[in-house]
């Protein structure tokens, strides 16, 4: 089955700098990855996806980058804001109903 | 973006009782929805699949009887921790399909079992 594996655990920036967050999976067959961010005692929230078919997707301050070959994709936010601070979760899917999720990665952005 | 409602968002419970939890799609329709367990700043454990109108699927490991789910509609499913013990407190998290690629969650059940 596929194995979404998550780094860093924990990451903390200066309010303003740039935080990413590197996620690696196994699955070739996988197509669909979205990010989650869950605020603490919350439930996930989809912040960003990316298919298969693109390499890159921006969102105001967020992007998500995909390297196929390389079976690694990234979330980038810029200008990180206190309000950022959260867990968050990649996961990847190749049939759009079963999702595989990372560890999460517990993000601080110092105000 | 749909909407998931989950309720309680805070239980509190005696050993040996059971609990109820459970998972509304407000404003669309869920063939599939899923219960998640999360450890305190783990990710989120898949415990079973909830398909409208038949019999849960759940992961290895993840008592069914324990684990009580029902998918009696498309937009309710429930899951019931039977006999609860202090080891079942936990964070549970429903999330429902509003088809492929559509995931949306709940926000939550903090399960505490004296």
């Amino acid at each position: 089955g596929e194995n979404v594996e998550q780094h860093p655990s924990t990451l903390s920036v200066q309010e303003g700098d740039s935080a990413v967050i590197k996620c690696t999976y196994s699955d070739s067959a996988s197509n669909y990855f979205p990010w989650y961010k869950q605020e603490l005692g919350k439930g996930p929230q989809l912040i960003i996806d990316i298919r298969s078919n693109v390499g890159e997707k921006k969102d105001q301050r967020i992007a998500v980058t995909l390297n196929k070959t390389a079976k690694h994709f990234s979330l980038h936010i810029t200008e990180t804001q206190p309000e950022d601070s959260a867990v968050y979760f990649c996961a990847a899917s190749s049939t759009g109903n079963q999702f595989y999720f990372g560890t999460g990665t517990s993000l601080t952005v110092i105000p | 973006g749909a909407v998931v409602s989950q309720h309680p968002s805070w239980v509190i419970c005696k050993s040996g009782t059971s609990v109820k939890i459970e998972c509304r799609s407000l404003d669309f329709q869920a063939t599939t929805m899923f219960w998640y367990r999360q450890f305190p700043k783990q990710s989120l454990m898949l415990m079973a699949t909830s398909n409208e109108g038949s019999k849960a699927t759940y992961e290895q490991g993840v008592e069914k009887d324990k684990f009580l789910i029902n998918h009696a509609s498309l937009t309710l499913s429930t899951l019931t921790v039977t006999s609860a013990h202090p080891e079942d407190s936990s964070f549970y998290i429903c999330s429902a399909s509003q088809g492929v690629e559509k995931l949306f969650f709940g926000s939550g059940t903090q399960l505490s079992v004296l």
